[in-house]
């Protein structure tokens, strides 16, 4: 079975500065890998995806996550945050196929000015 | 692509009551999941179909809950005997099958809470 592990439950940053999140995740194949973002009562909106070629793919709001096999990563990357960019962030892996999507449990990004 | 569709966006109910959830997906999209999602969690799978065929359900889908797609195009989401427990947001998704790794888009999800 496929499974999701997102370490940090909440992460503070300052605005200006740079943001890891991190994404660990469990699947027997070659997964298929995606980052949401969620603002308070609202839906997921994808940020970036990933399921072959190059390991490091580019997003939607100048966000980045790089695929590591090697240590079944799969971690979010944005090199100067905004205030705009507080909210849930999931991580999710999906099989062959994309059937359904498996979600960690989240991060929450508080930004401080 | 006027994105995912769901509505109610809120839902207060009394325990024991059946309620039922619409989502209208992208028109061109020909599946369509349902997540489940309580606080502090990810959303969890919970059924999805492609055009009218329901393919696979979870094991958090109990028989209290149904759900129906009938012409391929909106989903319905009911359950039955509300209770507590059921307080959460229901999440649609769709996504097409044209090309590998299609992406799921989510709607603004339905919010229940069961006094």
């Amino acid at each position: 079975a496929q499974s999701v592990t997102q370490p940090d439950i909440h992460i503070t940053v300052s605005e200006g500065a740079s943001l890891e999140l991190r994404c660990n995740y469990s699947y027997g194949a070659t997964p298929y890998l995606f980052w949401y973002v969620q603002s308070p009562g609202q839906g997921l909106q994808l940020l970036l995806k990933y399921f072959s070629g190059d390991t490091l793919v580019q997003g939607i709001k100048g966000f980045e996550a790089e695929f590591k096999r090697s240590q079944s990563s799969f971690n979010l990357r944005k090199p100067s945050v905004h205030w705009s960019d507080a909210a849930e962030y999931f991580c999710a892996v999906g099989a062959f196929g994309n059937e359904k999507l498996t979600f960690g449990t989240g991060t929450r990004l508080t930004i401080i000015p | 692509d006027t994105g995912v569709s769901q509505n109610p966006r809120h839902k207060i109910t009394k325990r024991g009551q059946n309620v039922t959830f619409r989502c209208d997906p992208i028109s061109e999209h020909n599946r369509l999941y349902w997540y489940r999602q309580t606080l502090g969690q990810g959303p969890e799978f919970l059924t999805y179909f492609q055009n009218e065929a329901q393919l696979e359900k979870s094991r958090l889908l109990s028989d209290r809950f149904s759900a129906e797609r009938p012409k391929g195009s909106f989903s319905t989401l009911e359950i039955q005997r509300t209770e507590q427990g059921d307080s959460a947001m229901y999440l649609c998704a769709s996504s097409s099958t044209r090309g590998e790794g299609q992406p799921q888009h989510f709607g603004d999800g339905t919010r229940l809470s069961i006094l």
